[in-house]
């Protein structure tokens, strides 16, 4: 058990639908990560967020948003789906970010119909 | 912005057999870590290298860090089922932890 919560395990939704994963990150670390991996595809990197303030961007599209809360949990907010949405997204934290190791979640794998 | 390239993308082997799988950058890097993800599994930390010339061993797992802090392999010797997933590298690039393509191992017993 990595110390890192994302909830819900599973979603299927509807093309143009919106969608709110969580994260929960481990206890004392500051630094969120989200990452998108489709089918046979590495893990790309979304957006950091470091103690409620967002610190790093990726190729996240613009459909996309991220915020990390007061208690440091994170929620990713995907919007007007497609299909080619559908992926496992991770959350990981780390403890400063940076130059230290992170701890994934199990992920929320994402199916749009 | 930085990107690592690894190879190969897939590895089949007979177990008992060596794997190493490799990662290279175009630019010096602070440092490099290594994670594993088993079949439907999350990404394990595996370990960090910081240190030009460095070499870290894990059992079964021996990781280099290139003089020149440009590149990084990960080789495991006697390779046994449970070393079958994707062995990732990840380099930071200012705050964003970036991750190589992977290297899938499939271990055939």
């Amino acid at each position: 058990d990595s110390g890192v919560t994302q909830t819900p395990k599973h979603l299927i939704t509807a093309t143009g639908q919106r969608v709110t994963l969580r994260c929960s990150p481990r206890s004392g670390d500051l630094s969120v990560y989200w990452y998108q991996q489709s089918l046979d595809q590495g893990l790309q990197f979304l957006i950091q967020y470091y103690n409620g303030e967002e610190r790093a961007k990726g190729n996240i599209l613009e459909r996309f948003s991220a915020q990390q809360f007061p208690d440091l949990h994170s929620e990713l907010n995907l919007s007007s789906l497609e299909l080619g949405d559908s992926a496992l997204y991770f959350c990981a934290s780390s403890a400063t970010g940076g130059n230290t190791e992170a701890f994934f979640g199990q992920g929320t794998r994402l199916t749009v119909v | 912005g930085q990107q690592v390239m690894q190879i190969p993308q897939y590895q089949h082997v007979q177990e008992g057999e060596d794997f190493t799988t490799y990662c290279n950058s175009s630019t010096t890097l602070s440092n490099i870590q290594w994670y594993k993800q088993r079949p439907g599994g999350h990404p394990v930390f595996l370990i960090q290298l910081v240190k030009s010339g460095e070499v870290k061993k894990q059992k079964r797992l021996t990781f280099q860090f290139g003089e020149a802090k440009k590149n990084s392999s990960l080789h495991i010797t006697a390779t046994q089922t449970t070393d079958v997933g994707t062995y990732f590298c990840a380099v930071n690039q200012g705050g964003k932890l970036i991750f190589g393509q992977g290297t899938e191992l499939s271990v055939k017993p």
